[in-house]
């Protein structure tokens, strides 16, 4: 079945120490998105590609890095994570072909503790 | 701008009764709207949106909307609740031409026997 991956589906780290997370998508979507979910939040749109090309929010701290090597894999590297950093990470991807009417498909989240 | 609005932290329903879940929502220009599922520690499910067309809109598990132009609403509904339903329950907008899909801050369901 075509889907997104996300790896881990927890991730528990040290204040301050690197942490990247992982997804992965076999819909062979253009489009692929990071969001950041707390507590039974609406989620937040931390940034995007479309292709190679990287969109941020202007909102997203610096803190926060993407990464696309290739159109199946991202990553979300947090260089020092904070203990408000502590949250439910969510990747979803679109195929891109009519961005205001595509459908996002969501992973199933990585959930981040931060000690 | 776009906004979405879901007026009800919680809604409680009686297994087997109809339910509403409600939003609201505000844009420049024409509308494109989404409901998605999300159950615990998991990610969003898609269940159905609304592009053009039918007012009424089917999608998943039984779930249907609809879109209200002069209410600027987009209720998702269901005949007949099932405990299974209990769920966090996202509406999203996107305006004609905007790529970023605005959540409302969702609206909790709990269906009980």
């Amino acid at each position: 079945d075509a889907m997104v991956i996300q790896n881990p589906r927890y991730q528990v780290t040290q204040f301050g120490k690197p942490v990247t997370l992982s997804c992965s998508q076999t819909l062979n979507h253009n489009v692929m998105y990071w969001y950041q979910q707390k507590s039974s939040q609406a989620p937040k749109l931390l940034f995007h590609y479309y292709d190679k090309d990287f969109n941020n929010e202007a909102d997203t701290p610096d803190n926060f890095q993407s990464r696309r090597p290739n159109t199946s894999f991202c990553f979300l590297d947090i260089r020092s994570p904070g203990l408000g950093d502590a949250a439910m990470y969510l990747c979803a991807t679109s195929d891109g072909l009519a961005q205001d009417t595509d459908t996002q498909y969501f992973g199933p989240g990585t959930r981040l503790t931060v000690l | 701008a776009q906004s979405v609005a879901q007026p009800e932290d919680q809604v409680n329903v009686a297994e087997g009764n109809p339910l509403t879940v409600k939003c609201t929502y505000s844009v420049s220009g024409n509308p494109y709207l989404f409901w998605y599922v999300q159950y615990p520690n998991r990610g969003l499910q898609f269940l159905l949106k609304y592009i053009t067309g039918d007012n009424l809109v089917k999608g998943s598990y039984g779930f249907e909307a609809e879109f209200n132009k002069s209410q600027t609403s987009f209720h998702l509904k269901k005949p007949s609740a099932l405990v299974s339903d209990s769920a966090l329950y996202f509406c999203a907008v996107r305006d004609k031409g905007y790529s970023t899909l605005t959540f409302g801050k969702g609206t909790m369901l709990l269906v009980s026997p």
